[in-house]
């Protein structure tokens, strides 16, 4: 089952604008990470945020995170080309023993140039 | 230093073979997680091993194990292969036990007809 479900499933925007992508999830969490997939390859790292935070910077990401409403969003602000690919929020629980993740369906973008 | 990295990139195995995939950590990182992710789907959560021992495990069946040796590195095996299995596995390591990013490697892409 999914602890995590991304919204929309699929945006597509020009080159400059800015994306926005939500999660929303289901029990409580330790923390809430962000992971960009290109064409079905390995994810890579975005961003961390755990549960005692409200929102995170790290370049052209914002995060944001809301632990009443169970959500989050990411936005890419001055998108370009290259960030097209899928987005997926992954939460990690606190009764966890380990680290692991519970990921949603993603977030696929475009950018067109 | 390097990244994650796996073998075989890809793999294509018929319906009752057995598979090992390998995986091996960023040097330093302790833990070693394997995910499954299905055509379309966000990945699920198989395996964690930490210092060598298994400290979570996902919803599959016990045709799936694995191991971690003493330099970290993992195996992930699946026995009795269905025509389901296919997908691309993905290995992960992080640096602690819990509540920290994870790396993901580039995956193995398992075909099984």
């Amino acid at each position: 089952s999914q602890q995590g479900e991304e919204d929309p499933q699929a945006l597509s925007i020009q080159e400059g604008e800015n994306a926005t992508m939500n999660c929303s999830y289901k029990t409580s969490i330790n923390n809430l990470q962000w992971y960009r997939q290109n064409s079905g390859r390995g994810l890579v790292h975005l961003i961390l945020i755990r549960s005692n935070e409200r929102e995170k910077h790290s370049g052209r990401l914002r995060v944001t995170l809301d632990t009443s409403k169970k959500s989050s969003s990411l936005l890419i602000t001055a998108s370009r080309a290259a960030d097209t690919a899928s987005y997926f929020c992954a939460t990690g629980l606190p009764n966890n023993a380990g680290n692991m993740l519970t990921f949603g369906g993603g977030t696929r973008l475009m950018v067109k140039p | 230093d390097a990244g994650v990295t796996q073998s075989p990139t890809h793999l294509i195995k018929t319906r009752g073979q057995h598979v090992t995939l390998r995986c091996s950590p960023i040097s330093g990182h302790k833990s070693v997680s394997w995910y499954q992710q299905v055509l379309g789907q966000g990945p699920q959560f198989i395996f964690q091993y930490y210092e060598k021992e298994e400290r979570g495990r996902g919803n599959f069946p016990d045709r799936f194990s694995a191991r971690q040796f003493p330099n970290y590195s993992s195996e992930l095996n699946v026995n009795a292969l269905l025509l389901g299995d296919s997908a691309l596995y993905l290995c992960a390591s992080s640096l602690r036990l819990r509540g920290n990013e994870q790396y993901f490697g580039p995956g193995t892409r398992l075909t099984v007809t």
